[in-house]
């Protein structure tokens, strides 16, 4: 059980256009669910916590208005990278805890970005 | 903010003995300390969690230990494999724990293990 799934596992794009990342929790819901981004050889990073049914929390020094995070129901979370740029590449992870997982969260398999 | 500091970049290991990795945390003290596999090009995968009240854990061949005044986890793998190979992360909450899976976690940067037949 606990299984979080993410689309595309990888995506290439040009310059400025956008770019939406899927997070899915496939057999339990989730009311929250977080955003990490991992540059190579380093360690992931919170972008920011996505909240069923209201605004995400972004981290400081994230833009809110380029990485756009809707989690629409109980079981899904988008990530949109907006007008993205060469700096945008990265590896984009999402996770989420169950109910019942007193604080363990399960990672998707990440999304490879990468913007030409 | 949490740091979390894995001191060992890299760590080689013979096949068959025990590794040991450490997490050093700074700041506060945290409620807890998660350890998590990661493999090339994948997510993390959860493999244990610690509580601070906790002394030691155990699963099968991995044990974590938490020493709250070295503010230090010992992660070890006995019996090591080659296909104990991965990055190992070790994570924490932010201040201000919430519980209940409703925290992001800080990861510190990993030890890569390489288990050498």
């Amino acid at each position: 059980g606990a299984v979080v799934s993410q689309h595309p596992s990888r995506v290439i794009c040009k310059s400025g256009t956008s770019v939406k990342i899927e997070c899915r929790s496939l057999d339990f819901q989730a009311t929250t669910m977080f955003w990490y981004r991992q540059f190579p050889k380093k360690s992931l990073m919170l972008m920011a916590t996505s909240n069923e049914g209201s605004k995400a929390t972004y981290e400081q020094g994230v833009e809110k208005d380029k990485f756009l995070i809707n989690h629409a129901s109980l079981t899904l979370s988008t990530l949109t990278v907006t007008s993205a740029h060469p700096e945008d590449s990265s590896f984009y992870i999402c996770s989420a805890g169950t109910s019942s997982s007193t604080d363990t969260q399960y990672f998707g398999p990440g999304t490879r970005l990468t913007v030409l | 903010s949490q740091k979390i500091e894995q001191n060992s970049e890299a760590l080689n290991i013979q096949e068959g003995k025990t590794a040991t990795l450490t997490c050093n945390y700074t700041n506060y003290s945290p409620a807890y300390l998660q350890w998590y596999r990661q493999d090339p090009g994948r997510g993390p995968v959860f493999l244990l969690l610690i509580r601070e009240n906790e002394k030691e854990k155990r699963k099968e061949r991995l044990k974590v230990t938490f020493d709250t005044t070295l503010k230090q986890s010992l992660f070890h793998i006995t019996a090591s494999q080659p296909a104990d190979s991965a990055t190992y992360l070790c994570a924490t909450h932010p201040p201000g724990y919430s519980g209940g899976g409703a925290d992001g976690l800080t990861f510190g940067k990993g030890t890569h293990l390489i288990i050498q037949p």
